[in-house]
């Protein structure tokens, strides 16, 4: 079946540690998103990539980088320099210039920083 | 630009009554609407979404809206709702080919 599969389900890392998030997807699809999500807050937009080899910033961006290089995959890198990483973090995905395509969610990766 | 406003943050209802989560948007623009379901620690799933035509949208797990167009509304409705309901409930637009922007979401807690 095809979707999105985000990885690890959970993770802790110390403070001031750098940390990679996983997010690879079979659909097909050239665009994908990470949203972080906080109690009460929705969902936040960090980056997006339209197509392979390029991402533009979301609304939170800082302290966050994201690479993509292949099609499929587009892991989000929380640094050092974000202040408060303790989140879920939400991959998704859609296929790009569709109108009304909506988007795929993956099941998501908590971050939890000590 | 667009915006999504879901007018209650948290909503809850007794087991087989009806529910009804309000969402208003602002758009200068045609838009597509969507409704998604999150259960605990899990990601978004589409419940329904509209594109065009009949008003009156069907999705999963017996959940409808009806897009008004005059009251600029997408409100999500369900005639009897189950405890596995329990979840956070968001409303997105998207217009064109473009991003979908979010509504802060309404969590449904649904009382036995």
């Amino acid at each position: 079946d095809g979707g999105i599969t985000q990885s690890p389900k959970y993770l802790f890392r110390k403070e001031g540690q750098n940390v990679t998030l996983s997010c690879e997807q079979n659909l097909n699809h050239d665009a994908m998103y990470w949203y972080r999500q906080d109690p009460g807050q929705g969902l936040r937009l960090i980056y997006y990539s339209q197509i392979v080899n390029d991402f533009q910033k979301g609304d939170i961006a800082e302290g966050y980088s994201v690479s993509r290089e292949k099609k499929e995959s587009f892991p989000l890198t929380v640094t050092s320099a974000q202040k408060n990483p303790t989140a879920f973090y939400l991959c998704a995905s859609s296929i790009r210039r569709r109108t009304g395509s909506g988007y795929t969610f993956g099941s998501g990766t908590r971050l939890t920083v000590v | 630009a667009q915006s999504v406003t879901q007018l209650d943050s948290q909503v809850p209802v007794f087991e087989e009554a009806p529910v009804e989560l309000r969402c208003n948007y602002s758009s200068s623009v045609s838009v597509y609407l969507f409704w998604y379901v999150q259960y605990p620690n899990q990601g978004l799933q589409l419940l329904l979404k509209y594109l065009s035509g009949s008003t009156l949208v069907k999705g999963i797990n017996g959940f409808e809206a009806e897009f008004n167009k005059s009251q600029t509304s997408f409100h999500l409705r369900k005639p009897s709702v189950h405890i596995s309901d329990t979840a956070e409930y968001f409303c997105a637009v998207q217009t064109g080919a473009n991003n979908l922007f979010f509504g802060t979401g309404t969590r449904l807690t649904v009382i036995p």
